[in-house]
């Protein structure tokens, strides 16, 4: 049972360069969201989506993009990427249903040069 | 504006002793609250919660106490042992639906 699948395990950017943030989940959750974690700051929630073709925005959404096509799939796109975000970014979905707990994947430590 | 607050970054504790991590919140709306614990180069797992409704709930060695009136709710692990050292994420939702607020985290060693 794969869950929660982030592809890649870890990035180097350039200043500038734009790249998408793979997240797929396999349990049919139709609950998704993108969280970064910071030194010090938690996990800040930078978008999130409780259906395939609905998404909002999170505590911090500037310079990240994101649609949700299918209900598998999230990615989430940086437009050009900035030193501030280096960080470790965390994909987790949940399934439908009152105060349901997050199943995380294992994260994409992105680093931008 | 963090909502969410563990104002202690990290915690040593003994082996077979009790660990307690602690968490509080500002938003009197929040009526579900999580515990989740990360180990180094993974992703959060959740490890309990309770309602708003309760004040204790508890699952083997992990009790989460929750008081609504100083919004504060602990986390207690009895006996802690090596395998807890981790990070652990205190989280807050209101409504069922929304989304999930996180605190900072703290960082527990639990010594043999």
């Amino acid at each position: 049972n794969a869950g929660v699948t982030q592809t890649p395990k870890f990035q180097v950017l350039k200043t500038g360069q734009s790249m998408t943030l793979q997240c797929a989940q396999d349990m049919n959750h139709e609950y998704m969201s993108w969280y970064r974690q910071d030194p010090g700051m938690g996990l800040r929630l930078i978008h999130y989506s409780v259906g395939a073709g609905i998404t909002d925005q999170g505590e911090v959404p500037n310079g990240y993009n994101v649609s949700r096509s299918t209900t598998e799939d999230f990615p989430l796109r940086l437009l050009s990427a900035a030193p501030s975000q280096t960080s470790v970014y965390f994909c987790a979905s949940r399934p439908t249903g009152y105060n349901t707990e997050a199943f995380f994947g294992q994260g994409t430590r992105l680093t931008v040069v | 504006d963090q909502q969410v607050k563990q104002n202690s970054p990290s915690l040593s504790v003994q082996e077979g002793r009790i660990s307690i991590l602690n968490c509080d919140y500002t938003n009197s709306m929040f009526d579900y609250f999580l515990w989740y614990k990360k180990y180094p180069a993974e992703g959060p797992t959740f490890l309990i919660s309770i309602s708003s409704i309760k004040d204790k709930n508890e699952d083997g060695r992990f009790t989460v106490f929750l008081n609504k009136s100083a919004k504060h709710l602990s986390l207690h692990i009895v006996p802690s042992q090596p395998g807890d050292s981790a990070v652990y994420f205190c989280a807050a939702s209101s409504g069922g639906y929304q989304k999930v607020t996180f605190g900072t985290g703290t960082k527990l060693q639990v010594i043999p």
